[in-house]
């Protein structure tokens, strides 16, 4: 059936300190992986992605690290800002499945 | 502007009535789906199409149903069947398949009463 509801984890930060977002993903075969930003009432927006050939893989002030031994991803933000507040969601996908799997999402507060 | 919109961004609904929400796209995208999002959880998959004039189930596509007739549309109508319906529903595409950067709508807010 369908599952409850549950609160969001939710990371606060101060703002200008970085950001560690972590995520465990479940399928050990998955070989792409995505973050994705949510801000209230819209939709996801592409942060960054990488692929399982890489361990690490950086953008504008964000980074992803890939640790397949433990199946664990995170998102690093530098110099956390306002407008970094959203809910930040993970997301898996195994090359030829056309699924894409999204994990539940961690709330970042940033605190002016 | 290239982009993807969904329509209406609110919806209210009697139970027992079928819904259809929009979903377009002008970024010449070939693949498309529709999630679901209820409060506090991740995004479930209800539907995707990778060509004109095909689509496949996802997780929970029971009580739901599209079509695909033009690369540019991928409507979703939620039928009197779906149980629990009110829901935010969002509509994605992406240039090939999943293993490519998903271009999110801003979303339609489904209330059934």
């Amino acid at each position: 059936g369908e599952s409850v509801g549950l609160h969001l984890p939710t990371l606060s930060v101060q703002e200008g300190d970085n950001s560690i977002i972590n995520c465990a993903y479940s399928n050990s075969a998955s070989d792409y992986f995505i973050w994705y930003k949510q801000e209230s009432g819209k939709g996801p927006q592409f942060i960054i992605d990488i692929r399982s050939n890489m361990d690490k893989r950086q953008g504008q002030r964000v980074t992803v690290l890939l640790n397949k031994t433990v199946k664990h991803l995170s998102l690093q933000i530098a110099a956390t800002q306002p407008g970094d507040s959203a809910v930040y969601f993970c997301a898996e996908n195994m090359r030829g499945y056309q699924k894409v799997t999204f994990g539940t999402g961690t709330k970042l507060q940033v605190i002016p | 502007d290239g982009g993807i919109t969904q329509s209406p961004k609110y919806l209210f609904r009697k139970e027992g009535q079928n819904v259809t929400l929009s979903c377009e796209q002008n970024l010449n995208h070939d693949a498309m789906y529709w999630y679901r999002q209820d409060p506090g959880q991740g995004l479930r998959l209800i539907y995707y199409s990778q060509i004109v004039n095909d689509f496949q189930k996802g997780d929970i596509a029971e009580g739901y149903s599209v079509s695909r007739e033009k690369k540019e549309s991928f409507p979703l109508t939620v039928t009197s069947a779906q149980k629990n319906p009110t829901a935010f529903y969002l509509c994605a595409s992406s240039t090939k398949g999943p293993q490519y950067e998903q271009y999110f709508g801003p979303g339609t807010r489904l209330t059934v009463t």
